[in-house]
């Protein structure tokens, strides 16, 4: 069981606007930023937001992040068929004094 | 830029040396992390380094079996594993970080099966 919770799946429809949530506790998404990474089969993760809500270099600005409390939530607006893929969320944790990552969501572009 | 290699397929109980080549960036400013990949799952950061070599994590699954160690000279990253487990076969990534994981290898195979 991962320490930070995400839905297993979103879909949603082109041009549509989707999000996906990530929930933690105190110890970890509570006191220290988000990133989110975008997966595609059979290639690495690509890191998409850090810092709660900064893009990484390249990313549209389609995708935005925010955090509130113990939760973060990563935001897709004009969905595109090649968003599809998975989507994980990490922070570091203060009590494991290490990073945690999130189960990971599969977006689905119907 | 990361390149990952040593994978392979591995009886249970035996042991295995994974490499990080990094190039591109000054490796010896940034901690550095090994993420593995079971198959169909999510990630999992099995040990980080710092910078300095000073201060190390390891996921609670590896504690006591593997060790992440560095060569700042030559610009490497390893993972020693011991006493394999069948559930330690995943995809081994390399990444740049402890938080931000902003640089990622391409990954490589460990395979433990009798």
């Amino acid at each position: 069981q991962s320490a930070l919770a995400q839905p297993p799946s979103v879909s949603g429809t082109p041009g549509q606007r989707v999000t996906i949530s990530c929930s933690g506790s105190t110890s970890n998404i509570g006191s220290n930023t988000v990133n989110w990474f975008q997966q595609f089969p059979g290639a690495a993760p690509k890191p998409l937001i850090h810092g709660n809500h900064v893009r990484s270099p390249g990313v549209s600005d389609r995708f935005s992040g925010s955090k509130s409390g113990t939760s973060a939530s990563l935001a897709i607006s004009g969905l595109q068929s090649e968003d599809e893929g998975d989507y994980y969320c990490s922070a570091w944790d203060d009590s494991l004094e290490g990073p945690v990552f999130g189960g990971g969501t599969r977006l689905t572009v119907l | 830029q990361l390149v990952e290699s040593g994978g392979g397929v591995v009886q249970p109980g035996r042991s295995l040396r994974l490499s990080c080549a990094a190039s591109g960036f000054t490796f010896s400013t940034y901690a550095m992390s090994w993420v593995r990949q079971a198959p169909g799952k999510g990630l999992e950061c099995v040990a980080l380094l710092w910078s300095d070599g000073s201060e190390r994590f390891y996921a609670e699954s590896v504690k006591g079996r593997f060790t992440v160690s560095r060569d700042n000279l030559k610009n490497t990253l390893f993972l020693q594993m011991h006493s394999l487990r069948v559930e330690d076969t995943a995809v081994y990534y390399c990444a740049r970080d402890a938080y931000a994981y902003d640089v990622w290898g391409q990954g490589t195979l460990v395979t433990v099966s009798s």
